[in-house]
């Protein structure tokens, strides 16, 4: 259903930190996330994935770790700039296609 | 060149009335999505094409009717509107060609706001 009642996590960090990302998945049958970033009035943009087969995997900047085990997912920005400000998704997909996404969190970006 | 391209990108409408939204891909992708996204920014899938074939269609009310003409259009019909029905509808496309299923590209959004 729709998240009546829950507010949006938010993330602030210093320009230059390092910032982490968490997310609990709920089904232990997915075997492909997915971290999306959405700025203010545009769509989702992939930023990274990962199959369950991995545990980590890195991108430029950007590294996401999978901990199946406690079904964890998060997603590291390394020097993170103004314009990483978003809000940032995590996704899980158990087949199918029913890509299933997580509540978010918004990441703030101080200069 | 915009990859999934949806319209209108907002749209304002009186209660009872019917709308539609409509969807292009033209990356060749094999799947279309439409998601929901409420006002705090809970991303909910709707429904799920595959090659013109409905895969998912998530409990969604039956005045909401998707149609797929071909595998790079996916439009969304919504009758008797409702307050709501008010959020951002987001089309998306995917492959599931190759190693299996890949991200799912999205478009821009279209805002429809119910009065």
């Amino acid at each position: 259903g729709e998240s009546v009642g829950l507010h949006l996590p938010t993330l602030s960090v210093q320009e230059g930190d390092n910032s982490i990302i968490n997310c609990a998945y709920s089904n232990s049958a997915s075997d492909y996330f997915i971290w999306y970033k959405q700025e203010s009035g545009k769509g989702p943009q992939f930023i990274i994935d990962i199959r369950s087969n991995m545990d980590k995997r890195q991108g430029q900047r950007v590294t996401v770790l999978l901990n199946k085990t406690v079904k964890h997912l998060s997603l590291q920005i390394a020097a993170t700039q103004p314009g990483d400000s978003a809000v940032y998704f995590c996704a899980e997909n158990p087949g199918y296609q029913k890509v299933t996404f997580g509540t978010g969190t918004k990441l703030q970006v101080i200069p | 060149d915009t990859a999934v391209s949806q319209t209108p990108k907002y749209l304002v409408t009186q209660m009872g009335n019917d709308k539609s939204i409509k969807c292009e891909q033209n990356l060749g992708h094999d799947t279309m999505y439409w998601y929901k996204q409420d006002s705090k920014k809970f991303l909910k899938i709707m429904f799920s094409y595959n090659n013109k074939e409905l895969i998912i269609n998530e409990t969604v009310p039956n005045r909401f009717s998707p149609k797929s003409p071909d595998k790079a259009h996916l439009n969304l019909h919504i009758n008797s509107l409702e307050l709501g029905d008010s959020a951002v509808y987001f089309c998306a496309s995917s492959s599931t060609a190759g190693t299996g299923d890949t991200e799912a590209f999205f478009g821009q959004g279209t805002r429809l706001t119910v009065v």
